[in-house]
């Protein structure tokens, strides 16, 4: 299985703030995913971070409220923009492994809004 | 968009019982992926199904692909403590690559 860790593990954070999140893979992986899980909701992907390009979003997620950045294969970073608080969600990274097919999830960050 | 419809929302079970889950589509899965999210942390992968009617187990959760790749159920037998949580199913749609459609979930109560 897969070792994924992500910064901050929580955070409170004010109305009209930004906040970067960051997840680091333990091995060069060709997808990473960011997902988000409401409060008591299922997990729904927010989008594809494509290592050298431009992340594909899903369908009522765009890029000036989450951009993504993923440098090389092992590291993505997912900001979620002038917050509110509906955005209160915990947001996980995912890796899928190709050769087995199967995705494995970080710890997840728990995003407060106040 | 594609949904799986996954029942029961809850349950509350004494401990030693079997417990059993599933999940339903409308559209076919490629793979499908069970998971369990321990409260404050990341959902964990317990089995992953690739063939329709594959019966995969993993100590004492199996979990089967449906023949008409459209559905799965996850068994746990003789369920203790420590299986308290959620458990999500969740589907890989062919070509997609890697992108997961998820179940609502199934909490798991387990009463000593």
């Amino acid at each position: 299985s897969a070792v994924i860790s992500q910064k901050p593990s929580r955070d409170i954070c004010q109305r009209g703030t930004s906040l970067t999140i960051q997840c680091q893979v333990d091995s060069q992986v060709t997808m990473m995913f960011w997902y988000r899980q409401q409060p008591g909701q299922s997990l729904t992907l927010i989008a594809t971070a494509n290592q050298g390009s431009e992340a594909t979003y899903e369908s009522g997620f765009v890029i000036d409220k989450f951009p993504i950045s993923r440098p090389n294969l092992t590291f993505s970073t997912l900001t979620v923009s002038n917050m509110s608080p509906e955005d209160s969600s915990i947001y996980l990274c995912s890796e899928w492994d190709i050769t087995t097919d199967t995705q494995y999830f970080g710890p997840g960050t728990r995003l407060t809004v106040l | 968009g594609q949904q799986l419809n996954q029942s029961p929302q809850s349950m509350f079970i004494q401990e030693g019982e079997d417990v059993s889950m599933n999940c339903t589509s409308s559209s076919i899965f490629n793979t499908w992926l069970w998971y369990k999210q321990d409260p404050g942390e990341g959902p964990v992968l317990l089995i992953a199904l690739y063939k329709a009617g594959e019966l995969t187990s993993n100590g004492r959760l199996t979990a089967q692909f449906g023949i008409t790749r459209k559905d799965s159920f996850l068994n746990i037998s003789a369920s203790i403590p420590s299986d308290v949580g959620i458990y999500f199913c969740a589907g890989q749609v062919s070509g997609s690559q890697g992108n997961l459609i998820f179940g609502k979930g199934t909490k798991l109560s387990v009463k000593p």
